[in-house]
């Protein structure tokens, strides 16, 4: 079972940033946050990744509270190509990925 | 980022017949790949690990004299789907990582499968 929270589905408009929420309340302490997203009929793509700091790169930034039972993805200013399921993952970094129902994000011309 | 290859991207195939999808790491040797299928509308359900040079590893409810995985070599593990009937048309994907303990999983681009 995924061990993950998100809402099925959000809507943005574009140019306005993305806010992705998660829940991990179960989260242990070698546990990261993982965020993947599959764009439509395609592979899983890698986003980005934490362990407790926030973290951002060139795609999205991560914030992870301080308690880690939950964290936020962020696209920065959304584009249509970032119309996606988004899936929040948790798990030790030597453990499979297991995938939830992910958010259906809906950027809006 | 680190690429894995899929072949064929799609096939179609009658019931009965066996088929077999390759996923390849291009740029860098994976000990371990997974296989995922995905049915429309929903997310991605893990179907085995696959180590190389031993038996793959298979998630509960899979049948494995029935999805075959061999990874022969550090670049390529493939999928046989036997005796394939209309209920395994879907997507296939496949991932790879670089080493043990690697933080990122790199994902084919997947194998959609129609079996008439």
């Amino acid at each position: 079972d995924a061990k993950t929270t998100q809402p099925p589905s959000m809507d943005c408009a574009e140019g306005r940033a993305a806010n992705l929420p998660c829940n991990h309340s179960t989260i242990s302490g070698n546990e990261y946050v993982y965020w993947y997203r599959q764009i439509h009929s395609q592979g899983p793509q890698y986003i980005i990744h934490g362990l407790k700091n926030n973290e951002t790169n060139e795609m999205a930034s991560l914030i992870i509270t301080e308690d880690r039972k939950s964290s936020t993805l962020i696209l920065p200013h959304a584009t249509l190509r970032d119309t996606a399921v988004y899936y929040c993952i948790v798990r030790d970094r030597d453990d499979k990925i297991i995938f939830g129902k992910g958010t259906r994000l809906h950027i809006l011309p | 980022g680190a690429v894995v290859s899929q072949h064929p991207s799609w096939v179609i195939c009658k019931s009965g017949t066996s088929v077999k999808i390759e996923c390849r790491s291009l740029d860098f040797q994976a000990t371990t790949m997974f296989w995922y299928r995905q049915f429309p509308k929903q997310s991605l359900m893990l179907m085995a690990t696959s180590n190389e040079g031993s038996k793959a590893t298979y998630e509960q409810g899979v049948e494995k004299d029935k999805f075959l995985i061999n990874h022969a070599s550090l670049t390529l593990s493939t999928l046989t789907v036997t005796s394939a009937h209309p209920e395994d048309s879907s997507f296939y994907i496949c991932s790879a990582i670089p080493g043990p303990s690697s933080h990122e999983q790199y994902f084919g681009p997947g194998t959609r499968l129609t079996v008439t």
